[in-house]
């Protein structure tokens, strides 16, 4: 079973500020095959990425996707109010499995 | 527009059965392969199942591998899970989501484990 960590738990930044979020999976998976997602509280969770670093359709361009391999990153240029919530990576090239989430919270 | 709607979640005693549906809309149901994720309390997102359109290809968590029977009937754009033998962990909403790529998700039914 494809494992994937999150880190770090709980990020503490300022709006305006960037955070980079960082996933890290234990073994290789097949093409990047790598999502994140936003939670807030009360919602289900929305999609942001694919494919590693594709974006869907009307997610702002202040995220972005990187990585290969085992480690991947979420990053948010300059966070906005309505971006602090939890994040979760999730890959879909070994059946699926979800990251613990990295909650962002206002410092 | 797509819809996934989940019913069937409910009180239920240790080690007893539960089966939640989620009915399909708006999109060839049968074309795509979907998936049961859960959430306890206060947790994390964690997959639970996924079945292909054909139901040809079946994948479990361990953590419930043996015990919970994903199934569908294209015919009525349903998809299933039938959870045996149930324990206080299985305590969780549980959402029905379309594709690999999770871009639909359910409203999410609560299953709660409870003597």
């Amino acid at each position: 079973e494809t494992v994937l960590t999150q880190s770090p738990g709980t990020l503490s930044l300022s709006p305006g500020e960037r955070a980079t979020l960082s996933c890290r999976a234990n073994q290789n998976f097949s093409s990047n095959s790598l999502a994140w997602y936003q939670q807030k509280p009360g919602q289900a969770p929305r999609l942001l990425i694919f494919g590693a670093s594709t974006r869907i359709p009307g997610i702002p361009d202040r995220f972005s996707g990187s990585g290969s391999g085992t480690d991947f990153t979420l990053t948010i240029s300059r966070l906005e109010p309505e971006d602090f919530a939890v994040y979760y990576c999730q890959q879909y090239g070994s059946a699926r499995t979800f990251g613990q989430g990295t909650k962002v919270e206002i410092k | 527009e797509v819809q996934l709607v989940e019913s069937g979640g409910g009180l239920v005693k240790p080690g007893g059965s539960l089966t939640l549906s989620c009915v399909a809309s708006g999109f060839t149901f049968s074309h795509y392969n979907m998936n049961w994720v859960r959430q306890a309390p206060g947790k994390g997102l964690e997959w639970v199942s996924c079945i292909s359109g054909s139901s040809a290809y079946i994948y479990y968590a361990d953590s419930v591998k043996g015990r919970f029977t994903i199934s569908r009937d294209n015919a009525k754009n349903s998809l299933y899970l039938q959870m045996n033998n149930l324990s206080a962990e299985d305590t969780a909403l549980y959402y029905c989501t379309r594709d690999s790529i999770m871009a639909y998700w359910g409203q999410g039914s609560l299953v709660t484990v409870s003597s």
